[in-house]
């Protein structure tokens, strides 16, 4: 989906260090999400956020951090608390929930490795 | 909480034959029921989904079946071809309710097409 931007495609952290990653779309949907996947795990749901200015913990918020101040990005902080960040992460939009459900559609993720 | 249990988590299958992943999950008020493909490093894109008030939903050579009554839903590929070959996800969601619009995946299934 063309709409959704990831930035960067690959991402090193060092030790006791704050990374940010970027999630853009232009396809004027409500709700953002961020997942993490694991080999074998599937995606799992650390944050989402159905409107600007909101977002709640998903199942894996631990060591994550995110804010949403424009419609059209939700960047997501991997902090130092996290030790164990190596994945690959995706974000994800939608249409509002509530408002009939819609699919999601997804960027090309980030993969972050520890130095 | 929601729960999806997927399965065969690996399925081999010779081109041309039909292929079939099940999931079941635990919430009854579950209503939505997308399935996702993901080749290998890449984003996950929505093959088909279904809505709880359907049995069946049919596109070209992919079906997916739901049973409420045993909360359980199906994808049938038919006549698979080698570009089938990848991971695909099952996942569940409500339209209402306090996580309404998020998405609960199973861990996924690895399908390879031997030509």
């Amino acid at each position: 989906d063309g709409g959704i931007t990831q930035s960067p495609k690959y991402l090193f952290r060092k030790e006791g260090q704050n990374v940010t990653l970027s999630c853009e779309q232009n396809l004027n949907h409500d709700a953002m999400y961020w997942y993490r996947q694991d080999p074998g795990q599937g995606l799992r749901l650390i944050y989402y956020s159905q409107i600007v200015n909101d977002f709640q913990k998903g199942d894996i918020a631990e060591g994550y951090s995110v804010s949403r101040e424009k419609k059209e990005s939700f960047p997501l902080t991997v902090t130092s608390a996290q030790k164990n960040p190596t994945a690959f992460y995706l974000c994800a939009s939608s249409t509002r929930p509530g408002t009939g459900n819609q699919p999601q559609h997804f960027g090309d993720g980030t993969r972050l490795s520890i130095l | 909480g929601e729960n999806v249990e997927q399965h065969p988590s690996t399925l081999s299958v010779q081109e041309g034959d039909s292929a079939v992943i099940k999931c079941t999950y635990s919430d009854s008020a579950s209503n939505y029921f997308p399935w996702y493909k993901q080749e290998l490093g890449k984003r996950p894109q929505l093959i088909i989904d279904i809505r709880s008030n359907v049995g069946e939903k049919k596109d070209q050579r992919i079906a997916v079946t739901l049973n409420k009554t045993a909360k359980h839903f199906s994808l049938h590929i038919t006549e698979t071809q080698p570009e089938d070959s990848a991971v695909y996800f099952c996942a569940a969601s409500m339209e209402y309710g306090g996580s309404q619009g998020n998405l609960i995946f199973g861990k996924g299934t690895k399908l390879s097409v031997k030509p």
